[in-house]
């Protein structure tokens, strides 16, 4: 079946600029996670969704980063203001639902580039 | 709170050498632990996977043991082929249960 779909590939942007990052989970997937990749840190945690609600958006790193997803399905990330070191790979992920106490896997999509001149 | 340490890399192997790559946890009680790779131009994908201490997770002849003695969880391979030139990853589930947590990753460059 289809796995994790994220959109677009590449963004270029200005400093200064807005970007919106898409994520279309795996179909029947109600956990849903975005992450960020780049070089000085590695793989970081940015925010969790459940269903529409997100308990834990303790990695998003300033109040410029913000997600909603909306029908249980599709995510939005939205980077305000972009600034250079925001310049990274956007990861989304998702994974079944999860029952107490089981682990679980996450999926996850080919990523966004994004790149801030 | 949680946390994962890796051994760094570059690992520079022959093809048909004997792989082993570190890794290391801190955790609140027995996380599930995970071995992510993530080859060149894709996304990660999960590799392997243990759910409780002793749990052997094993994939394309990849292994690794869930040690709560010494809380490792290295990987290891008995012979590798340049098809597995990759960055892996070890990771565990973090404390509230809502994410993984991630070591730096190391690369591996297997030549023939």
């Amino acid at each position: 079946g289809a796995g994790v779909s994220q959109s677009p590939s590449n963004k270029v942007t200005e400093k200064g600029k807005d970007v919106e990052l898409r994520c279309d989970p795996i179909s029947g997937h109600t956990a849903l996670y975005w992450y960020r990749q780049s070089l000085g840190q590695g793989l970081e945690f940015l925010i969790y969704f459940q269903g529409n609600s997100a308990p834990d958006k303790s990695g998003l790193p300033s109040d410029r980063f913000s997600a909603e997803r909306t029908g249980g399905s599709v995510s939005t990330l939205t980077i305000q203001r972009t600034q250079q070191e925001d310049s990274a790979v956007y990861l989304c992920a998702s994974s079944p639902r999860r029952t107490s106490g089981r682990s679980y896997e996450q999926y996850f999509g080919p990523g966004t580039r994004l790149t801030v001149t | 709170g949680n946390s994962v340490t890796q051994m760094e890399g570059p690992v520079t192997l022959s093809e048909e050498a004997f792989l082993t790559i570190n890794c290391t946890y801190t955790a609140t009680g027995y996380p599930s632990l995970f071995w992510y790779v993530q080859y060149p131009g894709e996304g990660l994908q999960l590799l392997l996977k243990a759910t409780k201490a002793d749990d052997k997770g094993s994939n394309k002849g990849f292994e690794a043991t869930y040690r709560k003695e010494t809380t490792s969880f290295h990987l290891e391979k008995g012979s590798v082929q340049v098809s597995d030139s990759a960055v892996y990853f070890c990771a565990l589930v973090n404390q509230a249960g809502t994410a993984l947590i991630f070591g730096k990753g190391t690369t591996l460059s297997v030549s023939s």
